[in-house]
This record gives structure tokens, C-alpha cells and sequence, in this order.
């Protein structure tokens, strides 16, 4: 069975300073993994996602994630935070196939403070 | 390109009545996702369609959730009876390619309260 931990359900940040949002995944397979950020009242929009090619994975608005199989895990980084980042983060991992099922994470929301 | 719709925003009933959300996927794309999202969880699949068959429907509450997908595009997902512990937002999302890791688009939700 695929699941996935976020440690830290509130995470809070001054502006400019680094974001780091933490995802753990178990798999049985090699995994697919996922960021996804969810604005008040908006669905979820992909940042990044690994799937088995290069383990630092570049996404949108200045995000990265590095998967590292030994620590079973895909943190979400970016260098700078802006106040435009503040939304709900979501970690979710995949076994891919005919049943491309997310499972997701609870969730870490994330405060940016001037 | 349009996204994902979904009809409607919100939504308010009370328990044992019955409801109906809508979703228009992404055109062309062949795969349509519903979730269902409770406060403070991740979203959790409750259907996959593929065009207008059922892939996974293994989380879905068979005795009082449906979903149809009728020639491929749209989908209808109905709860009858509704319970309190339904109150979540219903997520519906769409891929282009079956099968894959192809990225799921995601609606805005429709957002249920039971009273």
C-alpha cells in the first residue's frame, strides 16, 4: 500500500525567507510523486512532479522538489518566499498503470509573513 | 484551454436528501477523477472513469454514491441519501492520457454541507 506523511500541518515564513515543506512517501513500487497547491476556494494545481527521471525536480513559481529514495522522501523547497505562496500544499504519490490513483497527504499550509 | 468545470460551487442539504454535482472535463481528455475532499485531509478518489467505463471505484459508497460518465465526456456524481460525515468538497479532475502519470487537472469543487 502507497501513502504519504507531511510533517507540519502549519508552516509559517517571513517574505524572502527559505520554504521548506516536508513529504514522506511508502511504496512498494518505485513511486510517482507529486506537489500540488490549492488557493482559497480553487482546485489543486500542479507544481512538479517526479517520475523517475532526474531526482531534483524543477516546478512552477520557483518550487523544487528532490527525491532521495534512501530518506523515502520528496520535500518542497523554494529559496524565497513570496507573499503570493501562501495556499495549502499537498504531497501525493502514484504507482502510475491503468489506475493512476493520487494519494495525498494531509496537507501543510503554509504563512507567509511580511 | 478551458479547464476543468464544475457545477455548483456550493451546495446545502440537509441529511437524507439527495444531491447531484457536475463535471465537464478538459476536452480530449479521456480520463475524469471525482474526489472527495474533508476539512483539514487530502482529497481521497472515490471514482476513475476511463471515457465512459469505470477503472476504480473501490473508495466509493456503493449503497448511497453514483457517478455516471454517458458518451465519454460529462459526469454526474449523485449521493441519495446524504449523510452528515459527507460535508467535503468534491473535486473533479481530468488527464489526457490513460494509464500514465500524466498530470490530473483539477476543477474548483463543488462544496457540500449536510446539515
Amino acid at each position: 500500500a502507497q501513502s504519504v506523511t507531511q510533517l507540519g500541518s502549519h508552516v509559517s515564513v517571513s517574505e524572502g525567507a527559505l520554504v521548506l515543506l516536508r513529504c514522506n512517501y511508502s511504496s512498494s513500487v518505485p513511486p510517482y510523486l507529486f506537489w500540488y497547491v490549492q488557493y482559497p476556494n480553487q482546485g489543486l494545481q500542479l507544481l512538479l512532479k517526479y517520475t523517475s527521471a532526474a531526482t531534483l525536480v524543477k516546478g512552477i513559481n520557483g518550487f523544487e522538489a528532490e527525491f532521495k529514495k534512501s530518506e523515502t522522501s520528496f520535500h518542497l523547497t523554494k529559496p524565497s518566499a513570496h507573499m503570493s505562496d501562501a495556499a495549502e500544499y499537498f504531497c501525493a504519490v502514484s504507482r502510475g498503470g491503468a489506475t493512476n490513483k493520487l494519494i495525498f497527504g494531509t496537507g501543510t499550509l503554509l504563512a507567509v509573513q511580511p | 484551454e478551458a479547464g476543468v468545470a464544475q457545477s455548483p460551487r456550493y451546495k446545502i442539504i440537509e441529511k437524507r436528501q439527495s444531491v447531484a454535482f457536475w463535471c465537464n472535463p478538459i476536452s480530449g481528455h479521456a480520463t475524469l477523477y471525482w474526489y472527495q475532499q474533508i476539512l483539514g485531509q487530502g482529497p481521497k478518489l472515490l471514482i476513475q472513469f476511463q471515457n465512459n467505463g469505470v477503472v476504480d471505484d473501490s473508495q466509493l459508497p456503493k449503497d448511497r454514491f453514483s457517478a455516471e460518465r454517458l458518451k465519454g465526456v460529462d459526469s454526474t456524481l449523485k449521493i441519495q441519501p446524504a449523510k452528515l460525515e459527507d460535508s467535503a468538497v468534491y473535486l473533479c479532475a481530468s488527464s489526457l492520457v490513460p494509464g500514465s502519470t500524466d498530470t490530473q487537472y483539477f476543477g474548483p469543487g463543488t462544496r457540500l454541507t449536510v446539515l
